[in-house]
């Protein structure tokens, strides 16, 4: 079956960097994007971007182009997130997910979330 | 950009009542590229129906998807305790990224 699987929960200092991942299994990877969508506690969902695992098309949200950065490695199945100079609301639970063939942001599978904390 | 607009905020209900829950965009969405999502507290969110219309794989046919053009209804029928979470409606397609705020369905 089709599973995300996300690395664990991070405590930064404020300016510093985080770099999340998101290991894929049970589907061709490179035949789907994915997505970075992050949750503040108790707030809802917030798109970041997403990343074709195909070629090196990207797009990112205007809130965040200047810090983030979506990789993928096709030799690990492995999608990755790296947000920098981190700010204490930058603290939520970041999900990646899987883009449904076919459209750019509908959401098929998720990932468990990672938590990163941003705390002095 | 389009912006996505729930209601209510909360429902309370009880189990075995119907739920409808309503996602209102300010301008039509095109090709009806209209999906909802569950989340259950500490969990993922889960795709439920996109299309408006279409359950996605393994949902249960209790959840309904309606609606066209700026108004779209989720109706979830003979609520179970599993229901209970906050449902996110979302415009998807190219260049088109908006979850509504959510609706939180509580007992």
């Amino acid at each position: 079956q089709v599973q995300l699987v996300q690395s664990g929960a991070e405590v930064k200092k404020p300016g510093a960097s985080v770099k999340v991942s998101c290991k894929a299994s049970g589907y061709s990877f490179d035949s789907y994007g994915i997505s970075w969508v992050r949750q503040v506690p108790g707030q809802g969902l917030e798109w970041m971007g997403w990343a074709s695992v195909y070629n090196d098309n990207r797009k990112y949200s205007e809130k965040f182009q200047d810090r983030v950065t979506m990789t993928t490695d096709t030799s690990t199945a492995t999608a990755f997130m790296e947000l920098r100079s981190l700010r204490s609301d930058d603290t939520a639970v970041y999900f990646c997910a899987r883009i449904a063939r076919g459209t750019h942001s509908l959401y098929d599978h998720w990932g468990q979330g990672t938590l990163v904390t941003v705390s002095s | 950009e389009i912006v996505l607009t729930q209601s209510p905020d909360t429902l309370s209900l009880s189990p075995g009542e119907r739920a409808t829950l309503s996602c209102r965009a300010s301008e039509s969405v095109r090709n009806n590229f209209l999906a909802w999502y569950q989340q259950i507290p500490g969990q993922a969110p889960r795709l439920l129906i996109y299309g408006a219309s279409t359950r996605a794989t393994g949902i249960p046919d209790r959840f309904t998807g309606s609606g066209s053009g700026r108004d779209f209804t989720l109706t979830i029928n003979r609520l179970e305790p599993e229901d209970f979470a906050v449902y996110y409606c979302q415009r998807y397609g190219t260049s088109a990224y908006t979850f509504g705020q959510g609706t939180k369905l509580e007992i």
